[in-house]
């Protein structure tokens, strides 16, 4: 079962940064956060994880809090390709495999 | 490289028949998920194979079924089938320990 909890919509104008919260109060000191969205029904697209440290690539910022329960996902100049629903996960990373719970996630809408 | 293929894109089926559905992982990858995703809601875990075992699966009916192929391909079987499993069925593929990559999906439709 998921063991997220997310608002489950906001709204974010073209260009200004989408600030994306993300609760996991009962996080693991092994489990990752991971984040995914999912635009229109088409199969969900991995953006970033991290473990403790705040990680940024080309698609966006990452920052967790120092205890480790909650997150935020930063998409720093929003676009309206980026509107989509978007899930924060948590699972731990192991040589015996993942657990990927997802659940109802935020729908993000950018607005022009 | 190739992403994670699934087929077939749409499905029609009555109710009662069998479904089975098909995934190609990206080569390299050993483990294969199956969640299914009701209209307007979120994902829901089904199947998780990696090596060609079923390691784990989620709070479904044992009419959901599957396999994994020596060439890490999937199958999902779905036996006498319901309205409600009218849904888009997702795959996704991995390296232990690494984050998931999806296919676009198979779209079933239980009339």
């Amino acid at each position: 079962d998921a063991k997220t909890t997310q608002p489950p919509s906001m709204d974010c104008a073209e260009g200004r940064a989408a600030n994306l919260p993300c609760n996991h109060s009962t996080i693991s000191g092994n489990e990752y956060v991971y984040w995914y969205r999912q635009i229109h029904s088409q199969g969900p697209q991995y953006i970033i994880h991290g473990l403790k440290n705040n990680e940024t690539n080309e698609m966006a910022s990452l920052i967790i809090t120092e205890d480790r329960k909650s997150s935020t996902l930063i998409l720093p100049h929003a676009t309206l390709r980026d509107t989509a629903v978007y899930y924060c996960i948590v699972s731990a990373a192991k040589n015996t495999g993942n657990q990927f719970y997802f659940g109802t996630g935020t729908s993000l809408t950018v607005i022009p | 490289e190739a992403g994670v293929t699934q087929s077939p894109t749409h499905l029609i089926k009555t109710r009662g028949q069998q479904a089975t559905l098909r995934c190609s992982p990206i080569s390299g990858h050993t483990s294969v998920y199956w969640y299914q995703q009701a209209l307007g809601l979120g994902l829901q875990f089904l199947l998780w194979y990696d090596e060609g075992e079923e390691r784990n699966r989620g709070n479904f009916p044992p009419r959901f079924s599957g396999r994994q192929f020596p060439n890490y391909s999937s199958e999902l079987n779905v036996n006498a089938l319901e309205l409600e499993d009218s849904a888009l069925y997702l795959c996704a593929s991995t390296r232990l320990g690494g984050e998931l990559f999806f296919g676009e999906g198979s779209r079933l439709t239980v009339l």
